[in-house]
């Protein structure tokens, strides 16, 4: 099993800033996803990290607001955006490609003020 | 793209008595589904998966089985402890094998 390695692992933030989130793999994997579970809710699917390409957004999230990089195999960052009190949430980083189970890493709390 | 309904959203249960949480997908396609199980504060694990070509699999007190027929999947824990109390999430994972699209999860509580 992979082990992944995320962070911060929370920040308060002013509106109206950004937050990059990064996220570091013991292993190389070609896919890494990036999750957003807001309060009390499940797994919502921001995007696919693919190194060497663009993220591949899923719908109502943008490459504006959630800009994505992948330099290498075992690293990637979200930043969140332009931050308002609606982007208060956990941002979830995983790997997991092909028919495997994902592995997490820890989480970034986010509250923006 | 693949939706996963799951049910129930709350699940409360006598220590010692079993659990049964039940989804369905959408994508016939499917062929991968992993269990998650989250406690307060911490990130979603693994327990348990079964890919299509399986019809049931056992890992001590917790099972899942899966009809593809009917595109439905459960997921069972006997002889529950109050450690079993937390969030289960199922999920699917599209053909291809990229993106794991989840259920909106059971929140299960386990009265000793």
């Amino acid at each position: 099993s992979a082990v992944i390695s995320q962070k911060p692992s929370r920040d308060i933030c002013q509106r109206g800033t950004s937050l990059t989130i990064q996220c570091q793999v013991d292993s190389q994997v070609t896919m890494m996803f990036w999750y957003r579970q807001q309060p009390g809710q499940s797994l919502t699917l921001i995007a696919t990290a693919n190194q060497g390409s663009e993220a591949t957004y899923e719908s109502g999230f943008v490459i504006d607001k959630f800009p994505i990089s992948r330099p290498n195999l075992t690293f990637s960052t979200l930043t969140v955006s332009n931050l308002s009190p609606e982007d208060s949430s956990i941002y979830l980083c995983s790997d997991g490609q092909g028919a495997q189970g994902a592995f997490f890493g820890q989480g970034t709390r986010l509250t923006v003020v | 793209g693949e939706n996963v309904e799951q049910h129930p959203s709350t699940l409360s249960v006598q220590e010692g008595d079993s659990a049964v949480i039940k989804c369905t997908y959408s994508d016939s396609a499917s062929n991968y589904f992993p269990w998650y199980k989250q406690e307060l504060g911490k990130r979603p694990q693994l327990i348990i998966d079964i890919r299509s070509n399986v019809g049931e699999k056992k890992d001590q007190r917790i099972a899942v089985t899966l009809n593809k027929t009917a595109k439905h999947f459960s997921l069972h824990i006997t002889e529950t402890q109050p450690e079993d109390s937390a969030v289960y999430f199922c999920a699917a994972k599209e053909a291809g094998g990229f993106k794991t699209i989840f259920g909106a999860g059971t929140r299960l509580f386990v009265k000793a």
